[in-house]
């Protein structure tokens, strides 16, 4: 158990709905970074959050969005759903910013299908 | 841009047998290199990492040595055994304090034991 919980487990939707993928870091970890993981893809870093604030942005469509709360939990909103967006979605956090060995944790992820 | 290729699976071994699975990567500066491991159904685990040239980094009886001269950081284990039947993605890790920190990851090896 890495520490990082991600709900739902499992999410099944239409195209065109919108959905929202929840994230708890683990307790004192003020990075969270979201990564998306499709056959075609591979594994793809979407965005990092540190301590509330976007710090970076990878492969993230426009039609996704995140943010962190004061909490420092996350979510990650998808909208327009396509089929293509139906993939793994990972969540992780580490203690720091940009340390140069910092491990991630990454979460057990939120599988989506969209029909 | 920062890129990483593995060698193409999937991996196939008898217990007992030697292990190599071979990383190159493209990166600007002096990255941070990881593998981690992920078994069916779970998240990403970190398996073992190197942060400079000449690292080598060692876990569970895997090992791997950062190689800047060939950019690479080939995973080895000397006896396999069934429970190391997993996926194994190579990463490489870029961090900047001004401009977010990511990892950008391998294809994936599919790795299975038999005994």
């Amino acid at each position: 158990d890495s520490g990082v919980t991600q709900t739902p487990k499992h999410l099944i939707t239409a195209t065109g709905q919108r959905v929202t993928l929840r994230c708890s870091p683990r307790s004192g970890d003020l990075s969270v970074y979201w990564y998306q993981q499709s056959l075609d893809q591979g594994l793809q870093f979407l965005i990092q959050y540190y301590n509330g604030e976007e710090r970076a942005k990878g492969n993230i469509l426009e039609r996704f969005s995140a943010q962190q709360f004061p909490d420092l939990h996350s979510e990650l909103n998808l909208s327009s759903l396509e089929l293509g967006d139906s993939a793994l979605y990972f969540c992780a956090s580490s203690v720091r910013r940009a340390g140069p060995g910092d491990e991630q944790f990454f979460g057990p992820g939120t599988r989506l299908t969209v029909l | 841009g920062d890129s990483v290729t593995q060698m193409e699976g999937p991996v196939t071994l008898s217990e007992e047998a030697f292990l190599t699975i071979n990383c190159t990567y493209t990166a600007t500066g002096y990255p941070s290199l990881f593998w981690y491991v992920q078994y069916p159904g779970e998240g990403l685990q970190l398996l073992l990492k190197a942060t400079k040239a000449d690292d080598k980094g060692s876990n569970k009886g895997f090992e791997a040595t950062y190689r800047k001269e060939t950019t690479s950081f080939h995973l080895e284990k000397g006896s396999v055994q069934v429970s190391d039947s997993a996926v194994y993605f190579c990463a490489l890790f870029t961090g900047r304090k001004t401009s977010g920190s990511r990892l950008t990851f391998g294809e994936g090896t599919q790795l299975t034991v038999n005994p």
